[in-house]
């Protein structure tokens, strides 16, 4: 069963406007959360953290936002960019830090 | 920098064929993954390693077999190759402990025909 899920497959936005990119988990047991950038034929890079001690980290242009109590979590870009458009996946380490969920991912299509 | 190696960016290989995908890291990480990545369907975790000679199985280990001799190296064996097992490989590794992110190598692409 996936537990870490994104349920929006794809996101298009204008240059300039905001992109959110949405995540939810059902393992309270979750510890810490990552969001990763994926170009086509390339391998995932890292882009922002939260540790659930925290409810929001901002980093530059991108901002990740937890509500525990929701399970969820979002990836805010602002001002979007088009070298922005790529597969974004949400990924969540469980409390021994061994194990990553991933979630399906969100293609995000920034318009010039 | 750290790096996550992997040994080809673009692998053809016939059906029935045994398959060998290398993975190296110079970060002296504990932990290696590999992850295979097909559209619609996200990062499914095929098989990791917690230690040298130790491995675990993970959500999608059917055809896979994997081997760490040493601690820098973990590789990805497809036994016999299927059409199915066409997609994009991805290694990646992470220290252990808590609130560590994971490295990704950029990735094989391998096509099974």
């Amino acid at each position: 069963d996936q537990q870490v899920k994104q349920n929006s497959p794809s996101l298009s936005v204008q240059e300039g406007r905001i992109s959110i990119l949405n995540c939810d988990y059902t393992n309270s047991m979750f510890d810490y959360f990552l969001w990763y950038k994926k170009y086509p034929a390339e391998g995932p890079t890292f882009l922002i953290s939260i540790s659930s001690i925290k409810d929001k980290n901002e980093d530059g242009r991108f901002t990740v936002f937890l509500n525990k109590s929701a399970k969820h979590l979002s990836l805010h870009i602002v001002p979007s960019q088009p070298g922005d458009s790529a597969v974004y996946f949400c990924a969540a380490s469980d409390l021994s830090g061994n194990q990553f969920y991933f979630g399906t991912g969100t293609s995000l299509t920034v318009i010039p | 920098d750290v790096k996550v190696t992997q040994s080809s960016r673009y692998l053809v290989k016939r059906t029935g064929e045994k398959v060998f995908l290398e993975c190296v890291q110079d970060m002296d990480h504990e932990n290696m993954f590999w992850y295979r990545q097909d559209p619609g369907l996200g990062l499914r975790l095929i098989y990791f390693s917690y230690d040298v000679k130790m491995k675990e199985k993970g959500d999608i280990p059917e055809g896979y077999s994997v081997s760490r001799e040493k601690k820098e190296r973990f590789s990805l064996i497809l036994e016999s190759a299927s059409t199915n097992q066409t997609s994009m490989y991805l290694c990646a590794s992470t220290s252990q402990g808590t609130n560590e992110k994971l490295f990704f190598g950029s990735g094989t692409q391998l096509s099974v025909l």
